[in-house]
């Protein structure tokens, strides 16, 4: 079983849509929960991360972690044509300054 | 403004032959990173380091290797080029050790191709 599963998609949804991602972990050791955003042809920058269990919002975006169930979520209200993008989840024992299990991306399409 | 750069952005070669890709970053951060992408793979971990001197293997590391002799560089080496490794390679950068949320900046990647 890999360490975490991600729904490679693609998904493609009209604007202003509510958007849920998600991905699943096998290791109940992972503390940190990270999505990153890759645009096309660019490397990943980090969009939010999470700290054990709970909700994080900032702005049109929820990060969800429910450790119970090893399940973590991304959330995008109001969905816009900018954020067309590949969205990856990761985890880590330590946060960032430890090696990173990426989940495999699912490509985002928002259209007009 | 700091940033982190690799070079070359392209790169085209043969099977066999000894490849070095080059990553640079200005913010004097100990934790660098190399990582594969992959089509139905997504990011894999290659070798990584969490300072001078130090270099550590990662999910994938066969036929790799790094060496960091300085704060700012960690050089990825394909030793024998190979066919299957082709891909896009990504540096990341982090703050640390310790625990919290350092964020990893990652570098805008490198293409290779092995024909």
């Amino acid at each position: 079983q890999k360490e975490v599963e991600q729904d490679p998609g693609p998904l493609s949804v009209p604007e202003g849509a509510i958007v849920s991602l998600n991905c699943t972990y096998s290791n109940s050791a992972f503390q940190y929960f990270m999505w990153y955003r890759q645009y096309s042809r660019k490397g990943p920058e980090l969009l939010m991360y999470t700290y054990s269990s709970g909700n994080k919002e900032d702005g049109r975006f929820t990060a969800q972690v429910d450790k119970s169930s090893k399940y973590i979520s991304l959330f995008i209200r109001d969905s816009q044509p900018s954020d067309s993008a590949t969205y990856l989840c990761a985890i880590s024992r330590q946060g960032g300054s430890e090696k990173l299990v990426f989940g495999k991306g699912m490509k985002l399409t928002v259209n007009p | 403004d700091a940033e982190i750069t690799q070079s070359p952005r392209h790169k085209i070669t043969e099977t066999g032959r000894q490849v070095t890709l080059a990553c640079h970053q200005t913010w004097n951060h100990n934790n660098m990173f190399w990582y594969r992408q992959d089509l139905g793979h997504g990011l894999r971990l290659i070798h990584y380091s969490y300072g001078v001197q130090d270099t550590n293997k990662g999910e994938v590391s066969d036929g790799y290797s790094v060496s960091r002799s300085n704060t700012e560089d960690l050089p990825l080496t394909l030793e024998s080029a190979a066919s299957s490794q082709t891909s896009v390679y990504f540096c990341a950068s982090s703050e640390g050790p310790g625990q919290g949320v350092w964020t990893q900046y990652f570098g805008p990647g490198t293409r290779l191709t092995v024909l």
